[in-house]
């Protein structure tokens, strides 16, 4: 079984500039989660789709982040503009539902550096 | 809201000792607790769960965690590690219990292991 897929794995740009990630999950999971993993911290949860529709976005800035999950099946997290802050690993994870006994499967994540 | 705190941010030891990783949370009512690994440039995977029974809970590779509702704790133990188990381990909470499985993680802690 394939895991998730995250593109790119790596991504440098400059503050003000925009970028994009995309997430495949495993497939016939219905729930997607976008994770920020800043250096020394652990992941935070940006936003929840289940199926094509947000069921969490209270953490995502969204004066600059954005997120999309069309036909319910790969997602695509974009920041315009980007900030030093935002310099951090971007993670997609998926489980079959959103209940809390199912497991989230992580993709290696992308490593974001704003210079 | 949920907190989950782990006490050490590095734990050094040598191949064959025992080991444990703290992790206290913050709630004392019904919650999901989470050991998550990370190895080296790989995503996290789930290392084991508890959600309701016995409150010391297994892996598959050597690895047990207890349950401590009075203490608030989820403490990770391994009676003898080896070089493989060199990761980041990251302690996780649902929040809220049985809800939309949103995980709140602490900050990890990176396990060193030394022949």
């Amino acid at each position: 079984e394939a895991g998730v897929a995250q593109s790119p794995r790596y991504k440098i740009i400059e503050k003000r500039q925009s970028v994009a990630f995309w997430c495949n999950p495993i497939s016939g999971h219905a729930t997607l989660y976008w994770y920020q993993q800043i250096l020394g911290q652990g992941p935070k949860l940006l936003i929840q789709f289940q199926n094509n529709g947000v069921v969490d976005d209270s953490q995502l800035p969204k004066d600059r982040f954005s997120a999309e999950r069309l036909k319910g099946v790969d997602s695509t997290l974009k920041i315009q503009p980007a900030k030093l802050e935002d310099s951090a690993v971007y993670l997609c994870a998926s489980s079959l539902e959103s209940g809390y006994a199912n497991e989230q499967y992580f993709g290696p994540g992308t490593r974001l550096t704003v210079t | 809201a949920q907190s989950v705190t782990q006490l050490d941010s590095q734990v050094p030891v040598f191949e064959e000792a025992p080991v444990e990783l703290r992790c206290n949370y913050s709630s004392s009512v019904s919650v999901y607790l989470f050991w998550y690994v990370q190895y080296p440039n790989q995503g996290l995977q789930l290392l084991l769960k508890y959600l309701s029974g016995s409150t010391l809970v297994e892996s598959i590779n050597g690895f047990e965690a207890e349950f401590n509702k009075s203490q608030t704790s989820f403490h990770l133990r391994k009676p003898s590690v080896h070089i493989s188990d060199t990761a980041e381990y990251f302690c996780a909470v649902s929040d809220p219990p049985g809800g939309y499985n949103k995980l709140i993680f602490g900050a990890g802690t990176r396990l060193a292991v030394h022949p």
